[in-house]
């Protein structure tokens, strides 16, 4: 079963902050971040481990709450180059089920 | 190095034929995944494969097959192509469980 992202789709304007949220219905051992822009390949930006750890890079930072099975995306003062699609991808604690699974992605528009 | 490499990057298929996608990587990963990707929409899970000679269903594996023989390749082949198989499929690798997913650049189907 997929993890759900919310929102689906967000139109900010430069320099406003974004938070895009991942939930699970399984009990998580990792959470990877990935940006897609359009008609290209995602690409990886960041993955935590269970341990409720938090992580960033430039201005872009998660935040992983094993326990609520939830990741949060934190992206502030946002630039024209964050546009793109993000998608959380999931991976379960259980020995044998070892598979990433994609969220249904948030489409984030900067606009000038 | 090359990464992860999908050949064909395009292709148009008629109703009933059958094709293999193509998916090499030569980074010594583990784990290798099949995704599809329809407009607009998420990553959907078809196959996915831990190891040479392991392989195992994802969400969504109706009409597709897999096979692993080596740890560099990991072919999806689609038999009697139907016209809700028009999609972009991405392979992706990771060296083993929680860790960075590589994709490779995805192939564009049409089936008509």
């Amino acid at each position: 079963q997929q993890p759900v992202q919310s929102p689906q789709a967000v139109i900010l304007r430069e320099g406003e902050d974004a938070v895009i949220n991942c939930s699970s219905s399984k009990a998580l051992y990792s959470v990877h971040w990935y940006r897609q822009k359009h008609g290209e390949a995602p690409v990886f930006l960041m993955i935590l481990l269970k341990g409720g750890e938090q992580k960033g890079h430039d201005k872009i930072s998660a935040s992983f709450n094993e326990k609520k099975q939830q990741s949060s995306l934190y992206l502030t003062a946002s630039q024209l180059s964050y546009s793109g699609t993000y998608f959380c991808g999931t991976e379960a604690t259980n020995f044998g089920n070892e598979k990433l699974t994609f969220g249904t992605g948030t489409r984030l528009t900067i606009i000038p | 190095n090359a990464g992860v490499t999908q050949t064909p990057k395009f292709r148009i298929l008629k109703i009933g034929q059958s094709m293999t996608l193509q998916c090499t990587q030569d980074m010594n990963h583990n784990y290798m995944y099949w995704y599809r990707q329809d407009p607009g929409m998420g990553l959907k899970l078809i196959y996915y494969s831990v190891g040479a000679g392991i392989t195992d269903k994802g969400e969504v594996p109706n009409g597709y097959n897999v096979s692993r023989s080596t740890t560099e390749d990991f072919p999806l082949r689609l038999e009697l192509a139907a016209p809700s198989q028009t999609s972009v499929y991405f392979c992706a690798t990771e060296y083993g469980m929680n860790t960075e997913a590589f994709f490779g650049q995805g192939t564009r189907l049409t089936v008509v």
